[in-house]
């Protein structure tokens, strides 16, 4: 079956670096990416969209210039979150998209800004 | 789904018993839902799946009821397991997006 793995699982930063993550469909090739926060006890929410080698359709709220998305092939997309402050704490969630598997979540990263 | 921020919604089962888990949703023009399970810590994990040109689908110890004129899903788990202790959550898809429901907290109890 289709899997997306993400990483890193868990990251600790300081306030004002940057962090990238990673999600990459690892077995099939994912025309469309989707990124999704989700704070303690809440649901998912939708922050972008992104299609290979297009820029990313960002979600009403959510600033393009902080949450860098990059999809540069089927089977990888990154989310940068830059000069990030503890509010950026989350827990952030990727999903990918294809022709032959339809949406397929990663495993999660856990953000930490200190 | 409808998602407004809000803290989880639980429901306590006991162990062998069958659990309902309900979900609203907003979009008259979603064409797929879903139904996803998602552990402490991890991303969410399909469960069961079904199109809106049908009303029910059944999958091993689980079924989706939709109820398309009130805009209403339903996820019913049988004999429920302590594996089964998880938050779910529905989700609808329109324009390639999928929207999450506030999801349920379900434990079930020895």
């Amino acid at each position: 079956g289709a899997v997306v793995s993400q990483h890193p699982s868990w990251v600790i930063c300081k306030s004002g670096t940057s962090v990238k993550i990673e999600c990459r469909s690892l077995d099939f090739q994912a025309t469309t990416m989707f990124w999704y926060r989700q704070f303690p006890e809440q649901s998912l929410m939708l922050m972008a969209t992104s299609n290979e080698g297009s820029k990313a359709t960002y979600e009403q709220g959510v600033e393009k210039d902080k949450f860098l998305i990059n999809h540069a092939s089927l089977t990888l997309s990154t989310l940068t979150v830059t000069s990030a402050h503890p509010e950026d704490s989350s827990f952030y969630i990727c999903s990918a998209s294809g022709q032959l598997y339809g949406y397929t979540f990663g495993s999660g990263t856990r953000l930490t800004v200190v | 789904g409808e998602s407004v921020g809000l803290h989880l919604p639980t429901l306590s089962v006991q162990e062998g018993d069958n659990s309902i888990i309900n979900c609203a949703y907003s979009n008259s023009a979603s064409d797929y839902f879903i139904w996803y399970k998602q552990e402490s810590g991890k991303g969410p994990q399909f469960i069961i799946d079904i199109r809106s040109n049908m009303d029910k689908r059944q999958g091993q110890r689980v079924t989706v009821l939709l109820n398309k004129t009130v805009k209403h899903l339903s996820l019913q788990i049988a004999a429920t397991q302590p594996g089964d202790s998880a938050v779910y959550f529905c989700a609808d898809k329109k324009n390639e997006k999928l929207t999450f429901g506030t999801g349920t907290r379900l434990t079930i109890i020895p």
